[in-house]
This record gives structure tokens, sequence and C-alpha cells, in this order.
């Protein structure tokens, strides 16, 4: 099976630090999100694009993440400068979406990079 | 969006069906029902979705209210491998059209 694939997996860091994830999405999925898990939040949605486009990212702290898909393979969630309340599990997912009424294909991730910001 | 109420955690036995109930009293007539279950140290995983039938995959069954206002999703058998948490979650669009708001879930203990 087609698997989202999140490197790195674990990642311990002092603050400060830059932080980047990265996000290879199933090939041929033109959709991309980045989610959060913590214990106290849950799953949170910081940002999404389509077709490399950013359509939401509403979720994130601007001053301090940024998302880029640099190309239909690749997507990079970047934290700089990194703080401890950044500590969490980073998921990406991707899906495939060719319009409404289209039977589209659901949401597919990653297992996470978790991330430790000591 | 509609908000999902689901009950904290359940338990079942091994080889038995499960039934994780799911309200949305404030479902809205185009928001599709949603389930995915996230297994320790693992990424959420899709199970089934739908927008007024009852739907069967490989995985489980959806039950869906006549009214819409609640859902099951069904575990014909459990096993141990099934133990994660299922979140039901409401959404405008068919799948991966649109983002996914996840709730507190359900924490499944599946007993040998």
């Amino acid at each position: 099976d087609a698997r989202v694939t999140q490197t790195p997996r674990h990642k311990v860091t002092e603050m400060g630090q830059e932080v980047t994830m990265r996000c290879q999405p199933i090939l041929g999925h033109n959709t991309v999100f980045w989610y959060r898990q913590t214990m106290m939040q849950g799953l949170e949605l910081l940002a999404y694009f389509r077709n490399r486009a950013p359509l939401d990212d509403s979720g994130m702290p601007k001053d301090r993440f940024s998302a880029e898909m640099p190309d239909a393979t690749l997507a990079t969630l970047k934290i700089q400068p990194s703080e401890p309340r950044d500590s969490a599990v980073y998921f990406c997912a991707s899906g495939l979406v060719l319009g409404r009424g289209f039977r589209n294909q659901p949401q597919h991730f990653g297992d996470g990079t978790r991330l430790s910001i000591l | 969006d509609a908000k999902t109420t689901q009950p904290n955690s359940m338990e079942s036995n091994e080889e038995e069906p499960v039934h994780l109930p799911c309200n949305h009293s404030t479902i809205s007539g185009t928001d599709y029902i949603h389930w995915y279950r996230q297994l320790p140290s693992q990424g959420p995983e899709y199970v089934i979705h739908g927008l007024t039938s009852n739907v069967n995959n490989r995985m489980a069954s959806l039950a869906i209210a006549e009214d819409r206002k609640s859902s099951t999703l069904i575990l014909h058998r459990a096993t141990l491998r099934d133990a994660a948490v299922y979140y039901c979650i409401l959404s405008e669009r068919e799948t991966s059209g649109s983002r996914l708001t996840f709730g507190e879930g359900t924490q499944l203990t599946v007993n040998p």
C-alpha cells in the first residue's frame, strides 16, 4: 500500500533552534495537511495545501511556523525559533480531491514526527 | 463545524461485535459522517464515511439514523488490533476535500 512518509520520526532539540519536518505525500495526491497532536489539545489542523498552493494556514502560529511545498513530492513544516510549547507529534496527511461531487479519497496520514523541545 | 459527542471509553471482548455510538444532533444536510481511528504511536487511519445510507466496507459498517442525528460504527468481530481511539467527525465535503476537526474520540479496549 502507498504511504505518507514523514521524516524525522523523532527530533529532540534545544529551545531557539530551527526545526524542519518533511513529508512525502502519496504519489498522485493533490492535497496535503499538517496536524499537531498534544495531550492537552488533541489533534489540531495547522495548515493545508491544494496543488501546492496554501488554502488555509489559520491554525498555525505565523510568527514562528511556516509551511511550504517546494514540489509535488515534498511538503515541509518549519519552526524558527522553536519553543518548549511546540513539543508535540506533528502529522502530515495527503488526499486526492477532484472536485465537489467526485468520489474523493480519504485522508491518509503518516506516522508523525515526535518533537521535543528542551 | 457541527459538533459530535462520543463516549470517552468502551470495552469489548475479542471476537465479539462492537457498536461505537456518535451523536451529532446539529448535523446539516450537507455534512458527511467520517470515522477514523488511531492506533498507539501511529497516525489516524480512515475507517469509513457516509452521508445518509448505511455503508459497509472491509473494515466496518456505518449505521446512520434516519434523522441523521446519530450514527454507529460497527466492528463485526473485534480483534486485539482494533484497540484504538475512534473519532467520529463531520465535514462539509466528502473525504479529503475539507478539513477534519477531530474531537476527543472513544478509547476502545479489546479484552482477550
